[in-house]
Order: C-alpha cells, then structure tokens, then sequence
C-alpha cells in the first residue's frame, strides 16, 4: 500500500517569504507528527496531532510555525516569514492512534527539504 | 539538555564485519528503544526495536542488546553488507505531554565497504 507522501520534495524560497507543505498519511492512521531534521542530526518533534486536533505542538519552535489538518488526513505545515535558519528537511509521520499504555510504531514520509536563501 | 548519547559518528566497515553502534540515554522514562535506518533522500524507517523488559532482541543480522542500568542500548549488524551503508539513529520513546515523543540521537553514518 501506499506509504506517506510529501509535497513539494524540494522547496527554495527567500527569507521573509510564506511557504507550505504538504503532508498526506497512510490511510486509516489517525495520528500525524511533524519533524524537523537539520543538516547532520536526528529528526526534532514539532507537532502531533490525533485527529483534527493538534494534541501537542509543544516542538514547534516560535509563532511563525502553525499546522492544521481539517480534515483528519492530509496536514500542512505552514511558515511564516522564513529564515535563513529554518532551512532543513520536514519530515511527517503517521501511525495508528497511540495512548499512553499503547504505542505505535510512526511510519515516515521522504521529507520536503527546504531552503531558505 | 541532551537526553541521547549515540556513538561513534560515523563507521567504516568492510564487508562482512560487524558493525556496532551504541546508544546512552539520560531519561529513565523511555516506554520503547528502536533503531532507525535513513538512506539519501528517505525518511527514517523503522529497524529494530526493544521493549525495555527485554534485554536482547534479534531479527535476521540485527541484533538489539539493552543494558538497562547502564542505561544503554546497542545495534549489532553483523555480516554487514555494502546495501546497510546508511545512517542510523536510536530514537528512544517516551509519552510526554500528551503524546508519545522519539528522542532522535544525532546520528551514526555506516559505511561498508565491498
């Protein structure tokens, strides 16, 4: 079956621009998380949500971060006023509902890498 | 506050060797230690991995050892092969704030030479 996709691949933008990305779990997985992974280092929590609702964005690193996923499929993550320093690779994840007796496992997308100039 | 140790940070291996990879963690609340392999241009996929009542696992060439007082937990691959080339993580897991976390080490990058 179809594994997670991500959208763009590859994104080049300019400091200060807005840019989305796209994120679209296996089907059926209710949980979805964002991470961040710099250049060298292991991914970085951003936000998950179970659902619609985003249950924890404690990762998301200032205001210019938001995500949404309406829908309870597809997620966007969306970046304000870039920077420099936000460029990296984003990485979505998506498993089965987890609880806190009850984990699992978090099957990755290939990343959007994004470049800030 | 750096709550996973993983060494070395890179590793040179010739072909059919065994490659070790290790793994310390500061945090006693971990609920699962996995290990996690990312070629060029993937995402990170799941490997391997331990619940910590466990103390070694073993599926075909890979091999989990946890050390739970040491708070430490290993990746074997033994009769590397130059297609294991790729970069490895331990991501042990914890529930926090809500949700379950992947506490991402920095990384070991394995090369197996043919």
């Amino acid at each position: 079956g179809a594994g997670v996709s991500q959208t763009p691949s590859n994104k080049v933008t300019e400091k200060g621009k807005y840019v989305e990305l796209r994120c679209d779990p296996i089907s059926g997985h209710t949980a979805l998380y964002w991470y961040r992974q710099s250049l060298g280092q292991g991914p970085e929590f951003l936000i998950y949500f179970q659902g619609t609702g985003a249950a924890d964005d404690s990762g998301l690193p200032n205001d210019r971060f938001f995500a949404v996923r309406p829908e309870g499929s597809v997620s966007t993550l969306k970046i304000q006023r870039t920077e420099r320093g936000d460029s990296a690779v984003y990485l979505c994840a998506s498993s089965l509902r987890s609880a806190s007796n009850s984990y699992n496992e978090q099957f990755f997308g290939p990343g959007t890498r994004l470049t800030v100039l | 506050q750096q709550q996973v140790k993983q060494s070395p940070q890179s590793l040179i291996v010739q072909k059919g060797g065994i490659s070790i990879i290790n793994c310390a963690y500061e945090n006693t609340a971990f609920d699962y230690f996995p290990w996690y392999q990312q070629f060029p241009g993937k995402g990170p996929a799941l490997l391997i991995a331990i619940r910590p009542d466990v103390s070694e696992k073993k599926e075909g060439r890979f091999t989990i050892s946890f050390n739970k007082s040491a708070k430490q937990f290993s990746l074997h691959i033994m009769d590397s092969q130059p297609g294991d080339s790729a970069t490895y993580f331990c991501a042990p897991v914890k529930w926090m704030d809500s949700s379950y976390k992947l506490i991402f080490g920095s990384g070991t990058r394995l090369l197996v030479r043919p």
